[in-house]
């Protein structure tokens, strides 16, 4: 089944502790994006890659990292998460050709920052 | 600054009707369009997609229209039942170099038996 997974689906932790997000989808697409759903703010994009070693950007990365080692993989690390934080996150891929093709979300992480 | 709104914002409907939901963006410059539906604290089903030189997508009791010029798009659900209670959103992509999904608010939908 063609899928977008994410890992943990639920985490608690305090402020300080370096966390990672996996996220990993089997459609061998090269585009994938993190984003995070707020209430009153909608969603929005955090980073992006656009192939293997091929990140940037998007409009809220500041306290994130990501990395694209392989295709399917794309974490989102938060080395010293704040309450600001607190969260749903969204990974999402696509395949990636003149940004025509269907946008394929995960299941959401919901992230709690104490 | 593509900015998308959907109205409205909520929606109570008896089952069985035909409803309408709105999406409106500023940009008409789009690659492409998605509804999505999102059950409450879950994850984004993709419903239908739209390409920029499309009119319209079908997929069961949904219709997606799409008026690229007017910057409008409208998501038909036909014979409403209660299990189409859910949040629907609305997203373009504006194409560039980061395939950006602009996501408006959402429209709760709330269908009564």
């Amino acid at each position: 089944e063609a899928q977008v997974t994410q890992n943990p689906r639920y985490l608690i932790t305090v402020t300080g502790k370096k966390l990672t997000v996996t996220c990993s989808q089997n459609m061998n697409h090269e585009y994938m994006s993190w984003y995070r759903q707020d209430p009153g703010l909608g969603l929005r994009q955090i980073y992006y890659s656009m192939n293997v070693e091929v990140t940037d950007k998007g409009d809220v990365p500041e306290g994130y990292k990501v990395s694209r080692k392989e295709k399917r993989n794309f974490p989102l690390i938060l080395e010293s998460p704040s309450p600001n934080q607190t969260s749903l996150y969204f990974c999402a891929s696509s395949r990636a050709r003149y940004g025509t093709y269907e946008q394929y979300f995960g299941p959401g992480t919901r992230l709690t920052v104490t | 600054k593509q900015e998308v709104t959907q109205i409205p914002a909520a929606l109570s409907v008896p089952e069985g009707e035909n409803l309408v939901l709105n999406c409106s963006f500023t940009d008409s410059a789009i690659y492409n369009l998605q509804w999505f539906r999102q059950d409450p604290g879950k994850g984004l089903t993709s419903l239908l997609l739209i390409q920029s030189s499309q009119r319209e997508q079908t997929s069961g009791r949904l219709n997606a229209s799409l008026d690229k010029s007017s910057g409008r798009s409208t998501l038909y659900i036909a014979a409403s039942q209660p299990g189409d209670s859910a949040t629907y959103l609305c997203a373009v992509n504006s194409g560039g170099s980061n395939y950006k999904l602009t996501f408006g608010k959402g429209t709760l939908l709330t269908v009564n038996p």
